[in-house]
C-alpha cells in the first residue's frame, strides 16, 4: 500500500530489552523522522534523516538509535528500555523539507 | 530556542458555528512554511491547512482558513460551519533549521457539541 506505514502498532516490553520500531514510506521522500508524542509535551523529534546514511539527533535523542540504509525505512531502536521511553512513537516523512506525512503510530508500554 | 504556542488549552464549540484556535511562533527563516495539524481520536496526524510565508494572502481549505500576520508571527485556525468530525487535537507547527524539522506547539483540544 501506498504511503507511510509503522510496525508494530502497539507492543508491550520490559525494562532493559531491546525494542526496534518499524518506518517504511513508499513516496521516496529524502527527510524522515521519529517522533514521540506525550501528555503535556506535544510531539517531540528524536531523530531525523535527510537521505539514505544521514541521520541526525533531535531534541530528546538519549537512548535511541537510528539507521537508514535505505530511502523507504528509517528503523528506530531502544537499545535498553525504561519506563521513561514508554510513550506513542510517530514517524513522518516529507519531501525536501515540505510538508509531514505521519504514520499511524506506536504505542509502547514499558514495563 | 525557537517556540511554537498555543495559547488555548481547550476550546469547544457548537455544531455549525465559528472557531478560531490561535498560534504565535518564533522563527529565524526567512522563507518558510507553517502547518496546522489534526489529530482525532484515532490518533492519526492530519495535515489541515498550510501557509507559505512569502504569500500575503491567507490559505483556505473548504471550511479551514488562516490568518496569517508575519510581523507579528501569529498563525490562527479559523474552523467555519464546525462539524462534529473536527472534534480532535489541533497542533500548530513552524520550521526550525534548515533540514525540514518542524517544531509543534502542545495542541488545543477542540471539541465539537451537538
Amino acid at each position: 500500500d501506498a504511503g507511510i506505514t509503522q510496525s508494530p502498532r502497539y507492543k508491550i516490553t520490559e525494562t532493559g530489552r531491546q525494542v526496534t520500531l518499524m518506518c517504511h514510506q513508499t513516496w521516496s521522500h529524502s527527510y524522515m523522522f521519529w517522533y514521540r508524542q506525550d501528555l503535556g509535551h506535544g510531539l517531540r523529534l528524536i531523530y531525523y534523516s535527510a537521505a539514505a546514511d544521514i541521520t541526525d539527533k533531535g531534541e530528546v535523542p538519549d537512548g535511541y538509535v537510528v539507521s537508514r540504509s535505505k530511502t523507504e525505512n528509517f528503523p528506530l531502536t531502544l537499545e535498553s528500555a525504561t519506563r521513561s521511553q514508554t510513550s506513542v512513537y510517530f514517524c513522518a516523512s516529507s519531501a525536501e523539507g515540505y510538508e509531514q506525512y505521519f504514520g499511524p503510530g506506536t504505542r509502547l508500554t514499558v514495563t | 530556542a525557537q517556540t511554537v504556542t498555543q495559547s488555548q488549552p481547550e476550546m469547544s464549540v457548537q455544531e455549525a458555528e465559528t472557531v478560531t484556535l490561535s498560534c504565535t511562533y518564533d522563527t529565524s527563516e526567512s522563507n518558510y512554511y507553517l502547518f496546522w495539524y489534526k489529530q482525532p481520536p484515532s490518533r492519526q496526524m492530519i495535515l489541515v491547512i498550510r501557509q507559505e510565508a512569502y504569500k500575503q494572502q491567507n490559505a483556505t481549505e473548504n471550511r479551514f482558513s488562516v490568518n496569517f500576520q508575519k510581523a507579528a508571527k501569529s498563525f490562527s485556525l479559523k474552523i467555519s460551519d464546525s462539524q462534529l468530525g473536527d472534534t480532535a487535537m489541533y497542533f500548530c507547527a513552524s520550521p526550525i533549521g534548515s533540514q525540514g524539522n518542524l517544531i509543534f506547539g502542545k495542541g488545543t483540544k477542540l471539541s465539537v457539541k451537538p
